[in-house]
């Protein structure tokens, strides 16, 4: 059974950079697509990126603060959100996304981090 | 990007009862539409993948369709243990989108 679980600080000052890991046990990261997603009251749930074999794509609103990087030998991802706001306070997840018919569907997921943006 | 508009926000129905959430597309688009069930203090679950296939171990009374940008989610027979906020969310075009939520309560 995949199991994910994120990883970092709970807590972020204003313009600083969020930083994020999700170590993946029970498969490896090369056989799919993995996405950061997180969650707001606000906002509901936001898609923030995702990186396969393929590639990676990015959400727009978030691209010029985003990176999203992969090390394989650690069998984790992860996510750096840099200039942060109060508005990125949220509940980050980290997923697996399905692999072939439906490979938008995300089917796997951490149990996901709260972040709060806050001096 | 496309909008997934979703309704109800929250509905009250009782045990047994049959339950619809739709989301309306913002814009035409194939049958990449995904519907989860997320309870409190947990990450969403995949229910439905690409409009109407279930996921494996989802129950039967779960399903989903598809009838041009409108796509509906529906619990057959309402039980106790399906008290939870759902979720669509598509997946036809970056970026990923998600509708705002249904609160299903008994």
């Amino acid at each position: 059974q995949v199991q994910l679980q994120e990883s970092g600080p709970g807590l972020v000052k204003p313009s600083e950079t969020l930083s994020l890991t999700c170590s993946v046990s029970g498969g490896t990261i090369g056989s799919h697509s993995w996405s950061w997603i997180r969650q707001s009251p606000g906002d509901g749930l936001e898609w923030i990126g995702y990186f396969s074999d393929s590639g990676a794509r990015n959400n727009p609103s978030l691209e010029n603060r985003l990176t999203i990087s992969v090390d394989t030998s650690k069998n984790h991802f992860s996510l750096k959100l840099s200039s942060v706001t109060a508005t990125d306070t949220a509940l980050y997840f980290c997923a697996r996304q399905r692999s072939g018919v439906g490979f938008g569907g995300f089917d796997f997921w951490g149990p996901g981090i709260l972040v709060t943006v806050s001096s | 990007d496309i909008q997934m508009t979703q309704s109800p926000s929250s509905l009250s129905a009782s045990v047994g009862d049959r339950v619809t959430i739709t989301c309306q597309a913002s814009q035409d688009m194939s049958n990449y539409v995904n519907w989860y069930q997320q309870k409190p203090g947990k990450a969403p679950k995949l229910l439905i993948y690409d409009a109407d296939y279930l996921e494996t171990g989802v129950p039967s009374r779960f399903s989903g369709a598809k009838s041009g940008t409108h796509f509906s989610f529906t619990i057959h027979s309402l039980q106790p243990e399906d008290i939870a906020t759902y979720y669509c969310q598509q997946y036809d075009r970056f970026p990923y989108t998600f509708g705002q939520g249904t609160k299903v309560d008994i």
